[in-house]
């Protein structure tokens, strides 16, 4: 029972290089969710996708986009990379009603240099 | 635009003693949902409890419940019994019901909490 999978755990980049971050879920939810995670910040959505074909801006969108390649895979790019895009990355999928609650990658740890 | 406000940045409890942490909320929705989680020092995010916002009862989840106070926007969570392995930072969510914040969770900066043996 995988649930959400994030790729790669960690990653370290230089200033200007370009990376994709995979997700993907096998729980055959409906929407997913790029997040970033900073000390003190909390999560802030940077993409959504409410569903398959769909993907909208959340708080932080500025420097990234989002692919929804299929149901079950939503990507992140980070087009040229700078530090202040160091942070943690969390994938999460829900599956759309109310009450239900998002799951959640286990995180992908990006470091800009 | 919805906000949430965890006004703890860190807490601090005796084991077997309760806590409360606070968050408050702000949304122009009649309907919403408030989910609380917990991201221990390995990094998951775990889901503790949901309260939706026409539920005429508390939610409560084994040790966890939730003090929703609709008028005043509040919907703190309460940890009874506190356990070493509580020791987390612990996030506040909602969800709206209109428009875009219909799909979006919107989350809190997190309280930070310490059992103490």
């Amino acid at each position: 029972n995988a649930g959400v999978t994030q790729t790669p755990k960690f990653q370290v980049l230089k200033t200007g290089q370009s990376m994709t971050l995979q997700c993907a879920q096998d729980m055959n939810h409906n929407s997913m969710y790029w997040y970033r995670q900073d000390p003190g910040m909390g999560l802030r959505l940077i993409y959504y996708s409410a569903s398959e074909g769909t993907t909208d801006k959340g708080e932080v969108p500025n420097g990234y986009n989002v692919s929804r390649l299929n149901k079950r895979e939503f990507s992140l790019r980070l087009e040229s990379a700078a530090p202040s895009q160091t942070s943690v990355y969390f994938c999460a999928s829900r599956q759309g009603s109310m009450n239900t609650e998002a799951f959640f990658g286990q995180g992908t740890r990006l470091t800009v240099v | 635009a919805q906000k949430i406000t965890q006004t703890q940045p860190g807490m601090f409890v005796q084991e077997k003693e309760a806590v409360t942490l606070d968050c408050t909320y702000d949304t122009s929705d009649q309907s919403y949902g408030l989910f609380w989680y917990k991201q221990p020092s390995s990094g998951e995010m775990i889901f503790l409890i949901y309260q939706g916002s026409y539920d005429e009862q508390n939610a409560t989840e084994g040790r966890y419940s939730l003090n929703f106070q609709k008028a005043r926007k509040s919907a703190n969570l309460v940890i009874s019994a506190s356990q070493l392995g509580d020791s987390a930072m612990y996030f506040c969510a909602m969800r709206g019901s209109s428009g875009g914040s219909n799909y979006k969770l919107t989350f809190g900066k997190g309280t930070l909490l310490t059992v103490n043996p």
